[in-house]
C-alpha cells in the first residue's frame, strides 16, 4: 500500500510570501494519478491540482504542482489572506485511493 | 449549477446501521465515477469507497470493507451508502464527491457539503 507523507505539518507564513508544500509517497507513483486539494475550515475540499501540475477550473496561476516519482511540490508563489487553509495530496492507484495526512498553513 | 447534495447522517449505536443518499444535480450523472470521502473530526481525509458510472463496479477501503455498500441509481442521479455494523471509528462528516470532467484527470472536482455520522451509545 502506498503511503503519502505530506510535510510539514504546520506552515507559519505571512501573507504574500511563498509557500513549498511536499508531498512524498513511500512507492513511485504516476504524475497523472497526483491531485491537491485544498480545505478551509467547515467547508468540503477543493481541487488545485491534477496530474501533479495541471490546474483544475478556476485555480489561480499563483498555484503550482510539479514532481514526479515519489516527490511532489504544491507551491503557491504569494499567499493571499484566503489561501490560508489545510493542503491534502491525493493518488490513485488500483482502483483505491490515498490522501496524505495534511499540511495546514497558517498565518504567522 | 452543478450540486451533490449529502442526507441521511445522523446518530447511531455501535452495531448499528445507517443510509446515507447524495443527490447529484447539473451534469449527466450516469457519465461519471462517484466516490464517498469522510473525515473524523479534527483529522484529515480518508477515502471510503468507489463506483464505476454504470454501477457495476465498486471499490472499498480496507476500513469498511465487508460493512459498507456503495450503489448508485442513475434515474434518480442518487448515490447510497448502506453503512452496517457500525464502529465509533466511522464517526465522521462523510461527503460524496463526483470523478473530475477531464479525460486525463485522477480526482474529485464536485463535492457535497457532507454529512455527519455519530456513531455512539
Amino acid at each position: 500500500e502506498v503511503v503519502l507523507t505530506q510535510s510539514p505539518g504546520t506552515l507559519s507564513l505571512s501573507p504574500g510570501e511563498r509557500a513549498t508544500l511536499s508531498c512524498r509517497a513511500s512507492q513511485s507513483v504516476s504524475s497523472s494519478y497526483l491531485a491537491w486539494y485544498q480545505q478551509k475550515p467547515g467547508q468540503a475540499p477543493r481541487l488545485l491540482i491534477f496530474g501533479a501540475s495541471s490546474r483544475a477550473t478556476g485555480i489561480p496561476d499563483r498555484f503550482t504542482g510539479s514532481g514526479s516519482g515519489t516527490d511532489f511540490t504544491l507551491t503557491i508563489s504569494r499567499l493571499e489572506p484566503e489561501d490560508f487553509a489545510v493542503y491534502y495530496c491525493q493518488r490513485f492507484s488500483s482502483s483505491s485511493w490515498t490522501f496524505g495526512q495534511g499540511t495546514k498553513v497558517e498565518i504567522k | 449549477e452543478v450540486q451533490l447534495l449529502e442526507s441521511g447522517g445522523g446518530l447511531v449505536q455501535p452495531g448499528g446501521s445507517l443510509r446515507l443518499s447524495c443527490a447529484a444535480s447539473g451534469f449527466t450523472f450516469s457519465s461519471y465515477a462517484m466516490n464517498w470521502v469522510r473525515q473524523a473530526p479534527g483529522k484529515g481525509l480518508e477515502w471510503v469507497s468507489s463506483i464505476s458510472d454504470n454501477g457495476d463496479y465498486t471499490y472499498y477501503g480496507d476500513s469498511v470493507k465487508g460493512r459498507f455498500t456503495f450503489s448508485r441509481d442513475n434515474s434518480k442521479n442518487t448515490l447510497y451508502l448502506q453503512m452496517n455494523s457500525l464502529r465509533a471509528e466511522d464517526t465522521a462528516v462523510y461527503y460524496c464527491a463526483k470523478h473530475c470532467s477531464s479525460t486525463s484527470c485522477y480526482g474529485y472536482d464536485i463535492w457535497g457539503q457532507g454529512t455527519m455520522v455519530t456513531v455512539s451509545s
